[in-house]
């Protein structure tokens, strides 16, 4: 079975950019969940979609924005960057919402702003 | 959120069998305990989770302490490639999962 694919891997934009960054789960998971991971900051939890809504929202501005569609497949968006929008983000399919059951992570997308 | 405590680094040789620990003193009786890692330049990747009872899969084995405030986790034989940070954490009904600072497992060849 295939595992969590996140494209692209690398990206670089710049200040005032707009990057869309996708995601797919594993075959059969209904539940995407985006976080940013940061050395500063750590993981933290960006949302949540199960079955195409969302479901829970992190505590992060609203130029993150994120979308999940009929085939559970995910898109996150971040308009404006800002330098410390700078990170490795990353997607983690499960078969159920929340994080009781195991959680599959992809390879992340490290996104530099300059 | 029950908060867990785990060593900031460990050290074993190849081949060996690794015992990390994790305290979690304040768990509540609906707190899974999940171990996670996440090797350099990559995303995390699950390990095991249990509730009660030791749990054994073909990454590792996972003991819980009879009272649950604590529990280890064990590789049987650490290799080069089991080097990562290694997180212990507990959900209940949670939505996200919230790494604290692990356990750097540097694997001597």
């Amino acid at each position: 079975k295939a595992g969590v694919t996140q494209t692209p891997r690398y990206l670089i934009k710049t200040r005032g950019q707009q990057v869309t960054l996708s995601c797919s789960p594993i075959s059969g998971h209904r539940s995407v969940s985006w976080y940013q991971q940061t050395p500063g900051q750590g993981l933290q939890f960006l949302f949540e979609y199960f079955s195409e809504t969302q479901r829970n929202k992190g505590n992060f501005p609203g130029r993150f924005s994120g979308r999940q569609f009929s085939n559970s497949r995910s898109e996150m968006n971040v308009s404006t960057l800002e330098l410390g929008d700078s990170a490795l983000y990353l997607c983690a399919s499960s078969l159920v919402p929340g994080v009781v059951d195991e959680q599959y992570f992809g390879p992340g997308t490290r996104l530099t702003v300059t | 959120d029950a908060k867990t405590t785990q060593p900031n680094s460990m050290e074993s040789n190849e081949e060996e069998p690794v015992h990390l620990p994790c305290n979690h003193s304040t768990i509540s009786g609906t707190d899974y305990i999940h171990w996670y890692r996440q090797l350099p330049s990559q995303g995390p990747e699950y390990v095991i989770h249990g509730l009660t009872s030791n749990v054994n899969n073909r990454m590792a084995s996972l003991a819980i302490a009879e009272d649950r405030k604590s529990s280890t986790l064990i590789l049987h034989r650490a290799t080069l490639r089991d080097a990562a940070v290694y997180y212990c954490i507990l959900t209940a009904g949670s939505y996200q999962l919230t790494f604290g600072k692990g356990t750097k497992l540097s694997v001597i060849p």
